[in-house]
């Protein structure tokens, strides 16, 4: 069974990137039967996708968040990461990283989550 | 952008069924996925493609389609149910999509 877990700072100033990586155990990040997604929530609110990536290296991303997002795998450490660039008080969120079996296409794992803030 | 719609909240007593809806133009074309959310909790995958049950989720909890409109089924409702229940789905050009969630409430 696939465990996520999320790690990187809680605190991000405004205009700058906000960085995260999710640790896979229990898996291989390299299993051609998985994508890797982040979600997120900001506070009291509901779930945003920010976008996905295959362990090929295809990206897919929310086209809302597109020009300031990428995400990357890095199989030698079973992680893959999510920077988001130019950051405002609207991106604070709780981000989860979360895995899609290739054969239903759900998001069937995810991580605690992880709350960021943007905040000078 | 597309939206699915779902009403904000549900309120049912226990022993009860509930019925939550999530209304969205390409569902017909889209598979269709529940989520249920406790208070300080991940998600949790209840419903996929539709109808099908992942492992380890009771059977009391179902899912179904028709038309532009998807439906997740909780027969016999306890109150463990509480929770915030999100569907997710994809518009034509793959984005994936939720919908804003719906408050479950048991009386």
């Amino acid at each position: 069974q696939l465990q996520l877990q999320e790690s990187g700072p809680g605190l991000v100033k405004p205009s700058e990137t906000l960085s995260l990586t999710c640790t896979v155990s229990g898996g291989s990040i390299s299993s051609s039967s998985y994508y890797w997604g982040w979600i997120r929530q900001p506070p009291g609110k509901g779930l945003e996708w920010i976008g996905s990536i295959y362990y090929s290296g295809s990206t897919y991303y929310n086209p809302s968040l597109k020009s300031r997002v990428t995400i990357s795998v890095d199989t030698s450490k079973n992680q893959f990461s999510l920077k988001l660039s130019s950051v405002t008080a609207a991106d604070t969120a709780v981000y989860y990283c979360a895995s899609l079996t290739v054969t239903n296409l759900g998001f069937d794992y995810w991580g605690q989550g992880t709350l960021v803030t943007v905040s000078s | 952008s597309y939206e699915l719609t779902q009403p904000p909240s549900v309120s049912v007593s226990p022993g009860q069924t509930a019925r939550i809806t999530c209304s969205g133009d390409a569902l017909p074309k889209q598979y269709a996925y529940w989520y249920q959310q406790k208070p300080g909790q991940a998600p949790v995958l209840v419903i996929y493609k539709d109808s099908e049950r992942p492992s380890g989720i009771p059977e009391r909890f179902s899912g179904s389609s028709s038309g532009t409109t998807v439906t997740l089924t909780i027969s016999g409702v306890q109150a463990e149910d509480e929770a915030d229940y999100y569907c997710q789905s994809a518009d034509s050009s793959g984005t994936l999509v939720f919908g804003g969630g719906t408050k479950l409430t048991v009386l």
